[in-house]
């Protein structure tokens, strides 16, 4: 089974509003990271937060982690057509080295 | 800088072909991975190498063999193709760290039809 799961699993926004999409976790991370994958691409890092961080922000980019409920969010703020993609979550399992679980991921459209 | 790169971008085999998924990464990272990504699943590791000279299982390493040719370069051999193993593939480089869970840097990614 997925060790990350975002929800929701498709999103579609206007030009300007803002995105916000959640992973959910099982078991004990040393840090999640969220990456983008534009349509036949391969993915793209966005931003890493450790499991001792709260939030971390980066550009129009916001993440929370909250490590007693196993989840996090992205919020993509004033979203643009450009951000039209998907966007994964993936853990670093506690004792797991630097292999990183990957979520089913969420589809985000933001339509103009 | 090419960042890491996958060869072929695109393959079809028969049922009970061989082929050998090429990747290479010119960051000197340490770590390289291989993922396949199908429709609904996200991506699940197939294998990977930690340092030069390792190879380690990933999630789903049936079918697969791997060779770490050396520091740059991490090959993916399907002895005898399946249509379960349509998908797409990606090849992933990072640094290698003590704290773990370091960031990765994907290529292109290869799409392979099995017939």
């Amino acid at each position: 089974s997925q060790q990350g799961e975002e929800d929701p699993q498709a999103l579609s926004i206007q030009e300007g509003e803002n995105a916000t999409m959640n992973c959910s976790y099982k078991t004990s991370i040393n840090n999640l990271q969220w990456y983008r994958q534009n349509s036949g691409r391969g993915l793209v890092h966005l931003i890493l937060i450790r499991s001792n961080e709260r939030e971390k922000h980066s550009g129009r980019l916001r993440v929370t982690l909250d490590t007693s409920k196993k989840s996090s969010s992205l919020l993509i703020t004033a979203s643009r057509a450009a951000d039209t993609a998907s966007y994964f979550c993936a853990t670093a399992l506690t004792g797991g080295g630097n292999k990183l679980t990957f979520g089913t991921g969420t589809q985000l459209k933001v339509e103009l | 800088n090419a960042g890491v790169t996958q060869t072929p971008k695109f393959q079809v085999l028969k049922t009970g072909q061989s082929m050998t998924l090429q990747c290479a990464q010119d960051m000197n990272h340490n770590s390289m991975y291989w993922y396949r990504q199908d429709p609904g699943m996200g991506l699940r590791l197939i294998y990977y190498s930690a340092s030069e000279g390792t190879t380690d299982k990933g999630e789903v390493p049936n079918g697969y063999n791997v060779s770490r040719l050396n520091k740059r370069e991490f090959s993916l051999r399907l002895e005898s193709a399946a249509p379960s193993q349509t998908s797409v593939y990606f090849c992933a480089s990072s640094d290698w760290g003590l704290a773990g869970g370091e960031t990765q840097y994907f290529g292109p990614g290869t799409r392979l039809l099995v017939l």
